[in-house]
């Protein structure tokens, strides 16, 4: 069976572009999660959905930062404008009711 | 407002070698659960507890949720150089529909 599904892998982009991340949920889970990673600050929730409805995005930095998920199998993550403090791995997870978290292999960004 | 502290951050040992990870919290959790990250990828899930002295056992690994379920603790046995990788507890924030924070993480080296 196939994981969560990020794209992708790996992102480097100069300060002031927009940046947008996607990510595929396992088939039939109905939550989805992004995740930030970073050495300082390590795993930090961004935002989740239950059923394609963003329920808590109080961990969404700032407006820079939106977040989408229009169906069931698919969700983005844009940064606009990027700045270098965004650089981190993003994670994408997803889970079937309030059982465990399956995460993508996540995005490294590096912005210059 | 990081809930979850672990120590120690780092952990060398050889091959072999017994050790001990703890995750920390003044706040009561419902359940806890530990995770191991390897580079590259994403967490993955290897156990959750729910009941307030609850031991559970994974081969060499051995999870313990404190009394006051307050605390956790992650016990390797004889050590592999498989077992290397960063190890996060992680809980439910109450207030949120399956919100879940990470604790500060242990990354642990097990040298051949």
């Amino acid at each position: 069976d196939a994981g969560v599904i990020q794209s992708p892998r790996h992102e480097v982009t100069e300060m002031g572009q927009e940046v947008t991340l996607r990510c595929k949920p396992i088939s039939g889970h109905n939550s989805l999660f992004w995740y930030r990673q970073t050495m300082m600050r390590g795993l930090e929730l961004l935002i989740y959905f239950n059923n394609n409805v963003p329920i808590d995005d109080s961990g969404m930095p700032e407006d820079r930062f939106s977040a989408k998920m229009p169906n069931a199998s698919f969700s983005t993550l844009k940064i606009q404008p990027s700045e270098p403090r965004d650089s981190a791995v993003y994670f994408c997870a997803s889970s079937f009711g309030q059982r465990n978290l399956y995460f993508g292999p996540g995005t490294r960004l590096t912005v210059l | 407002t990081q809930l979850l502290e672990q120590s120690p951050q780092f952990l060398s040992i050889q091959e072999g070698e017994n050790l001990t990870v703890y995750c920390n919290s003044s706040s009561v959790f419902s359940s806890l659960q530990w995770y191991r990250q390897e580079p590259g990828e994403g967490p993955v899930l290897l156990v959750t507890v729910v009941t307030g002295g609850e031991v559970k056992k994974l081969k060499r690994l051995t999870f313990q949720f404190g009394d006051a379920r307050k605390d956790s603790s992650l016990h390797i046995t004889a050590a592999q150089p498989g077992d290397t990788g960063l190890y996060l507890c992680a809980g439910p924030i109450s207030g949120g529909y399956q919100k879940v924070t990470f604790g500060t993480g242990t990354k642990l080296q097990v040298i051949p």
